[in-house]
């Protein structure tokens, strides 16, 4: 069974605070992605990596910036954490692309609160 | 960038009613695919289709992928109190995307006993 796990279920941070959200994924897929999710907004891409080192913006960047040092592990940074990055955000992990049915595997999330 | 129009956004039924979710777009995808999230979870797959007119079952859930490859539905037949969930259809654009998905807005469902 695929397994990505978040760091943190919940985080409640300071505006101004550098936060770290880490992810985890036990089956050795080369894509990892970060999303945030907003009632109504579905889920919106952030950042994406599809080997060690790469990484590419996704859809929504700004305010973001991510680390991937290890294939399993995927990292999202917030430089300094504002009022407005309050959300769920969900990590997921799937094979490289070239199928086009590749299943993205999510991970339980982490509800961060920016006060 | 492509868009997913996904509705309703909302759906609140009695169990045993039937429903439909409709997953529209002005670009083509090369797939679709439908995930199911519970409160606490992350979004699981439900399915994958892959070809234009495609028809896909699963249990009591029917799957299409519009001819054109730019829409889908979801429907649900004798809905159930445990089907309640965000559902969320995703497109992969062709070429080069690396998987990437385009994600539309979610389906809250709530199936009342």
């Amino acid at each position: 069974d695929v397994k990505v796990t978040q760091s943190s279920r919940y985080l409640v941070k300071r505006t101004g605070e550098k936060v770290f959200l880490e992810c985890v994924q036990d089956m050795d897929h080369e894509n990892m992605f970060w999303y945030r999710q907003d009632p109504g907004l579905g889920l919106r891409l952030i950042y994406f990596s599809y080997d060690v080192k790469m990484k590419e913006k996704g859809d929504i960047p700004e305010g973001y910036s991510v680390s991937r040092e290890k294939k399993e592990r995927f990292s999202l940074i917030l430089e300094s954490a504002s009022t407005n990055q309050t959300s769920m955000y969900l990590c997921a992990s799937s094979l490289r692309a070239g199928l086009g049915k590749e299943t993205q595997y999510f991970g339980p999330g982490t509800r961060l609160l920016v006060l | 960038t492509q868009l997913l129009e996904q509705s309703p956004q909302f759906l609140s039924i009695q169990e045993g009613e039937n429903l439909t979710v409709y997953c529209n777009s002005s670009s083509v995808f090369s797939s679709l695919q439908w995930y199911r999230q519970e409160p606490g979870e992350g979004p699981v797959l439900l399915v994958t289709v892959v070809t234009g007119g495609e028809v896909k079952k699963l249990k009591r859930l029917t799957f299409q992928f519009g001819d054109a490859r730019k829409d889908s539905s979801l429907h649900i037949t004798a809905a159930q109190p445990g089907d309640t969930g965000l559902y969320l259809c995703a497109g992969r654009a062709g070429g080069t995307s690396y998987g990437k998905l385009t994600f539309g807005q979610g389906t809250i469902l709530t199936v009342h006993p």
